[in-house]
């Protein structure tokens, strides 16, 4: 099964800082079709999970573009360009290569 | 409005079992994978168990769940189910039920519901 490990598991960052989560498999999650099949997901206190990014890099509909995801291979990054309040939450990385699907242990984003 | 709406949760004892559903709307259910994904107290969220659109493929199971849990659907009803048997403490969770693939199409696990909570306790 592959495995998923985030960094940090948790974040303190001041308001228009930025910020960035790193996510790496064990095994390397980038497809033969050019994609890496790596997605990014944020649940918020009291809600439940929603979609950030997929495909490593794409984001989803909605999503402000002060978030980003690259990388490539065995190696992710989640960034926010500039933090706001309301960013606050648990973000996890998710690996959807192969079954069973795995996730990252979450990185928790509070604001300083 | 895309809508995902369990319910089934509750308090069980260990070793027994619950069913859970999940009634799917605003969107056509049956050109889509359905998964369910579990959130325990203090823990992270785990994949739990996946089906395809039509039901017609293996379905996949997180190693903890193999051989206890099934996933299954109904597409006339637009509804998912997950039959959770021999429960344990530690399948305590929030359990969602979550949109996933269509065939050939990757767009990120896009559509939650809100959740439903099995505690499993004596």
């Amino acid at each position: 099964d592959i495995v998923v490990t985030q960094s940090p598991l948790s974040l303190s960052v001041t308001p228009g800082e930025p910020a960035a989560i790193s996510c790496r498999s064990s095994q390397s999650l980038l497809y033969g079709n050019g994609y890496n099949y790596v997605d990014w997901y944020l649940q918020k206190p009291g809600q439940s999970p929603h979609l950030l990014i997929y495909l490593g890099s794409t984001r989803a509909s909605g999503v402000p573009d002060r978030f980003s995801g690259s990388g490539s291979g065995t190696d992710f990054t989640l960034k926010i360009s500039r933090v706001e309040a309301e960013d606050i939450g648990v973000y996890y990385c998710m690996q959807h290569l192969q079954p069973p699907r795995s996730f990252g242990q979450g990185t928790r984003l509070e604001i300083k | 409005e895309l809508n995902l709406l369990e319910s089934g949760g509750g308090l069980v004892q260990p070793g027994g079992s619950l069913r859970l559903s999940c009634a799917a709307s605003g969107f056509t259910f049956n050109i889509y994978y359905m998964s369910w994904v579990r959130l325990a107290p203090g823990k992270g969220l785990e994949w739990v168990a996946h089906i395809s659109q039509d039901g017609s493929e293996k379905n996949y199971y997180v190693d903890s769940v193999k051989g206890r849990f099934t996933i299954s659907r109904d597409n006339a009803e637009n509804s998912l189910f997950l039959q959770l048997n021999s429960l344990r403490a530690e399948d305590s969770a929030v359990y969602y039920c979550v949109r996933d693939r269509r065939v050939g199409i990757w767009n990120g696990l896009d559509v939650w519901g809100r959740g439903t909570t099995v505690t499993v306790s004596s």
